[in-house]
């Protein structure tokens, strides 16, 4: 079964510093990826989207991700953060296609970024 | 809908008192998804809805959870008995047509059991 493991529970970064979230997935190559950003008290929001089609994916609010196959990664980055980025964020892998009729996304333990005036 | 809403936001139970939550996924997605995420940690997948079929129910962690979808709208998860391990918050997802396509999640119920 596919899963993936978000290390560092805890990112700080300075505001306007790089932010890089780090994911790997197991097993073999998922068709899809996704990052997903929760803030305090609500659920989950999309981020980015991993199709295959193309290993650099550009999400929303200025973040993307890249797929590398060698690594089994799909960290995501930030050029500069913001103060509005601090919030928990989840990598997530979909069902595998191993025809057991699993159906849900697998989903990190998650990463807590914070951003430092 | 705009959205997936969820209700109530909050909850508050006794042990032991039974609680039904409930999911308004977006008009039309075929798919709905129950997760519950603990404090700290990511969601954890309980039950999956194809239209009103539950196709898949092998995360819901005890006999005393439920979940119904019978018109393949709207969705309740009812919880028997309640427990302090099931407090936790209940996200609800749609999506479009099958389980790998983009989930969207609702704001979530806060379960509190004292």
């Amino acid at each position: 079964a596919q899963s993936v493991t978000q290390l560092g529970s805890h990112v700080s970064v300075s505001e306007g510093a790089l932010v890089l979230l780090r994911c790997n997935y197991s097993s073999s190559v998922p068709p899809y990826l996704f990052w997903y950003v929760q803030y305090p008290n609500q659920g989950l929001q999309l981020l980015l989207k991993y199709t295959s089609a193309a290993t650099l994916v550009k999400g929303i609010n200025g973040f993307e991700a890249e797929f590398k196959k060698s690594e089994t990664s799909f960290h995501l980055t930030k050029p500069s953060a913001h103060m509005s980025d601090a919030a928990e964020y989840f990598c997530a892998v979909p069902p595998a296609y191993s025809g057991a009729g699993s159906y849900q996304l697998t989903f990190g333990k998650g990463t807590k970024l914070s951003v430092i005036p | 809908g705009a959205g997936v809403s969820q209700s109530p936001r909050y909850k508050v139970a006794k042990r032991g008192q039974d609680v039904a939550l409930r999911c308004d996924p977006i008009s039309g997605h075929v798919s709905l998804f129950w997760y519950q995420q603990a404090l700290g940690q990511g969601p954890e997948f309980l039950t999956y809805f194809q239209n009103e079929a539950q196709l898949d129910k092998s995360g819901l962690p005890s006999d005393r959870f439920f979940a119904e979808r019978p018109e393949g709208s709207v969705s309740t998860l009812k919880i028997q008995r309640t427990q302090q391990e099931d407090s936790a918050v209940y996200l609800c997802a749609s999506s479009s047509l099958g389980p790998t396509d983009t989930q969207y999640f609702g704001p979530g119920t806060r379960l509190t059991v004292l």
